[in-house]
């Protein structure tokens, strides 16, 4: 069965970076696109980008170009996420979520979620 | 930057019929989805492609597309509907993605 299986939760200061994994299991990992997706508490989901695990291609919204990036390691079938100069609006929970068909943007199966929180 | 707007929320007694709306300039030109999203989970995804509904969800579930609005509609609601719902779709460009502000669904 598909899973995306996530790392845990992180406690980051400031300023810092946290790189986010996302394992998957139970398909074709170069198949099929990874997008990630976070939420802060009792808020929405917003959508960070995506990325082309067999090309590396990816896709930023504009809000973090320039502190995001995707990548990942096609021999462990694991998804990355980095995300730099945190600030304490990033703190929020950081879903991975693959694309369920080509040419389409269905999420179809999605990662538990990653808490990331930033304090001083 | 592009937006989509939903309704912060709407209610309905068990077994009424729940609509939820979702507009934005380019759903004429591009697909929407929809996601269920209870407390402490993950998003599932309910309606994909504006009217198609993925294996195992109820067929409760549909969608509808018109203009620059999509809805979706939860016929028969039960207390287990009771959930944010969100929808996604891309701009004019089919570069950016971008998720409404969600719908939270009381069953009252």
């Amino acid at each position: 069965q598909v899973q995306l299986v996530q790392s845990g939760a992180e406690v980051k200061k400031p300023g810092a970076s946290v790189k986010v994994s996302c394992k998957a299991s139970g398909y074709t990992f170069t198949s099929y696109d990874i997008n990630w997706v976070r939420q802060a508490t009792g808020q929405g989901l917003e959508w960070m980008g995506w990325m082309n695990p067999n090309s590396g291609n990816t896709g930023y919204a504009q809000k973090f170009q320039g502190r995001v990036t995707m990548t990942r390691n096609t021999s462990i079938s694991t998804a990355y996420m980095e995300l730099s100069s945190l600030r304490s609006e990033d703190t929020a929970v950081y879903y991975c979520a693959r694309v369920g068909r080509p040419g389409l943007r269905n999420l179809d199966y999605w990662g538990q979620g990653t808490l990331v929180t930033v304090s001083s | 930057s592009y937006e989509l707007t939903q309704p912060p929320s709407v209610s309905v007694s068990p077994g009424q019929t729940a609509r939820i709306t979702c507009s934005g300039d380019a759903l004429p030109k591009q697909y929407a989805y929809w996601y269920q999203q209870k407390p402490g989970q993950a998003p599932v995804l309910v309606i994909y492609k504006d009217s198609e509904r993925p294996s195992g969800i109820p067929e409760r579930f549909s969608g509808s597309s018109s203009g620059t609005t999509v809805t979706l509609t939860i016929s028969g609601v039960q207390a287990e509907d009771e959930a944010d719902y969100y929808c996604q779709s891309a701009d004019s460009s089919g570069t950016i993605e971008v998720f409404g502000g969600g719908t939270k669904l009381t069953v009252l």
